[in-house]
């Protein structure tokens, strides 16, 4: 199994300031071929289902506002929330999907200060 | 826009089979190479992914379930249904239902669409 393992747990960040996750997998999700990392970005609100925000650990998804960027290559990944806005209180995780068995990070709860 | 629903029991006794089924709207259950899955969230854990078919009945698992799990589709009433066998406490969970792209045999993409969720206490 590919492990995510993701930090911190939780963080609280004041408004309009920067919000770094970091997630990291036990070995890597990068595949030579296409030159891609199988890696995603999922936001989830308090009673909401969990929403893409990025996949190949840097494409976002269609609507999601811009302060939302993720990064990384091979096993180390940053999802960075730029200027922090009220809606973003939220867990975020990620998820790789370069194996078969597809696997989740713990998530990371993101708080306003 | 596609919507996902689970639906079920939300306590169900040890040793016995925790069944839920997801309803498809907004969107073909039959679209080609979509596959349909389910993955849970143990209280104050992390995501598992459970297992996943398309609308023909081809299914994956995870291993570390496999045993004890079935995932079936009624394209007819747009909906897939998780049968989990054997259950014990380990078993409660919010389980979700969500749809992923093949890209081939076997291996898939991210969940694109989730469903809410819906809680599974396994008690006596």
């Amino acid at each position: 199994d590919i492990v995510m393992t993701q930090s911190p747990d939780s963080l609280a960040v004041s408004l309009g300031e920067r919000a770094t996750i970091n997630c990291r997998s036990s070995q890597s999700v990068f595949y030579s071929p296409d030159k891609k990392n199988y890696l995603a970005w999922f936001q989830q609100k308090p009673g909401q289902p969990p929403k893409l925000l990025i996949y190949w650990a840097s494409a976002r998804e269609s609507g999601v506002p811009d302060r939302f960027s993720g990064s990384g290559s091979g096993t180390d990944f940053t999802l960075t929330i730029s200027s922090l806005q009220a809606e973003d209180v939220a867990v975020y995780f990620c998820q790789q999907y370069y194996s078969s068995l597809l696997t989740f990070g713990g998530g990371t709860k993101v708080e306003i200060k | 826009q596609l919507q996902l629903q689970e639906s079920g029991p939300g306590l169900v006794k040890p040793s016995e089979t925790l069944s839920l089924t997801c309803t498809v709207s907004g969107g073909s259950i039959s679209s080609n190479n979509y596959f349909w899955g389910w993955i849970r969230q143990p209280p104050g854990k992390g995501l598992e992914w459970i297992g996943s078919i398309n609308y023909s009945g081809r299914t994956s698992y995870n291993p570390s379930l496999k045993s004890r799990v079935t995932i079936s589709v009624d394209t007819s009433k747009s909906q897939f249904s998780l049968k989990l066998r054997s259950v014990t406490a380990a078993d409660t969970a919010v389980y979700l239902c969500a749809r992923h792209l093949e890209r081939n045999s076997g291996f898939y993409y991210y969940f694109d669409s989730w469903g809410q969720g819906t809680l599974v206490t396994v008690s006596s």
